[in-house]
Order: structure tokens, then sequence, then C-alpha cells
């Protein structure tokens, strides 16, 4: 069965470091989400993507994130530098806009703590 | 902006029994849907139920819908050990590009 893919699984790094987050969305969906999860809350849409281009960004926090989905397959969160505040897990989700419904199917995750 | 809110924040039941949980939205929606997520992992999509629909079945979910009161609750028959997991409702931003926005999910233990 067709998964999406993050990697890392978990990251830790030292406040004003440089991260990045990696993530392959299910063959054929032209819709990929990144989303931030703090602990004990619900996911926060970050930016979502519709093939290459963005379609809303308006939670990302622009002066340190950044994000790119280069030929509208995979993708790259990036965060520079990395706050205290940024510990999190970020979760790639990607959904077919032609199917019914709107399920969204998510990876795995990445664990940031930052020091 | 938060949209939904699910209740309760917490649950804790005996294996066996049922559990409901709610979620109550402020705008109207054309859809909500229903998310699973183990711990330290991804979620994994329920059920979604339209703004035409009042109840959807799937297995051991029940899922119903008012929207006059905005509210969706969703309920799982003889739980499992293995339900153990947050539950969340997303409802739909009114955007032309599926926009969901989740609530802050409910915490269910299942205790054998």
């Amino acid at each position: 069965e067709a998964e999406v893919a993050q990697s890392p699984r978990y990251k830790i790094t030292e406040k004003s470091q440089a991260v990045a987050f990696w993530c392959d969305p299910i063959s054929g969906h032209a819709t990929l989400y990144w989303y931030r999860q703090i602990l004990g809350q619900g996911p926060e849409l970050l930016v979502q993507f519709q093939d290459e281009s963005v379609v809303d960004d308006s939670q990302l926090p622009k002066d340190r994130f950044s994000a790119e989905r280069l030929k509208g397959v995979d993708s790259t969160l990036k965060i520079q530098p990395a706050e205290l505040g940024d510990s999190a897990m970020y979760l790639c989700a990607s959904s077919d806009p032609g199917a019914p419904g709107n399920e969204q199917f998510f990876g795995p995750g990445t664990r940031l703590t930052v020091l | 902006s938060q949209q939904g809110e699910e209740d309760p924040q917490a649950l804790s039941i005996q294996e066996g029994e049922n559990a409901t949980m709610n979620c109550s939205y402020k705008t109207s929606i054309n859809n909500l849907q229903w998310y699973r997520q183990n711990s330290g992992r991804g979620l994994v999509h329920l059920i979604l139920i339209r703004s035409n629909e009042r109840e959807k079945h799937s297995g051991r979910l029940r899922v119903t819908l008012d929207t006059s009161k905005k509210s969706s609750s969703l309920l799982i028959t003889a739980s499992r050990a293995a339900d153990t997991a947050s539950y969340f409702c997303a409802t739909d931003a009114g955007t032309s590009y599926d926009k969901v926005i989740f609530g802050p999910g409910t915490s269910l233990s299942v205790i054998p």
C-alpha cells in the first residue's frame, strides 16, 4: 500500500541551527500539506501545495521557515534558525483532489527537539 | 484559527464499553472528518460525513452530524485496547483548495 514517506523521523538540534525535513507524498497526489503539531494539540497547517504552487502559507513563519516542492513531487521544509519554540512534530500529508471525499494521507512525522 | 473543538479532552474506559467523543464547530461546513492518531505517529483517516448527511457507519464507528447545532459525535462501540489513541475532528475551512482545520483532539484510553 502506498504511503507518505518522511525523513528524518527524529531530529535534535541546537537553537540557531538550520534543520530540514523531507517528504515524499503518495504518487499522483497533487496536494501536499505540512503541519506542525505541538504535544497535546491538533495539527496546525503551515503550508499547502497544489502541484508545485503554494496555495496557503498564511501560518508559516516566513522569517525563519521556508518550503518548496520543486517539480510538484517531493517537498522540503526548512527552519533557519531554529528556536526553542519550534520543538514539535512536523507532519506531511498528501491528498488527491480528484478523488471523492477529502481524505488526507499522513506520513509518520518528524519529531524535532530544539535544545 | 480553530474551527472544531473536541469534548472531552480525555476519556478513559474499560475494554468492551462504548466511547463517545463530540466535536463542535463555529462556521458552516461542507464536510467533517474524523482522524485517529496513535502515540507518536501520523494521523489516519477514519470517516468523512457531508453536510447533507446525518449519520454514517464504518465497522464499529458511528458518526453523526447535526448542522443546526454545529456538532458531530464519534461513537466507537465495543472498544478494544487497540482503540487507545487521540481522535481529531477536521472541518473544511471554506476555501477552494481543500484546506481543513483540526480540533485539539480527544485522548482515549481503553483499559484491558
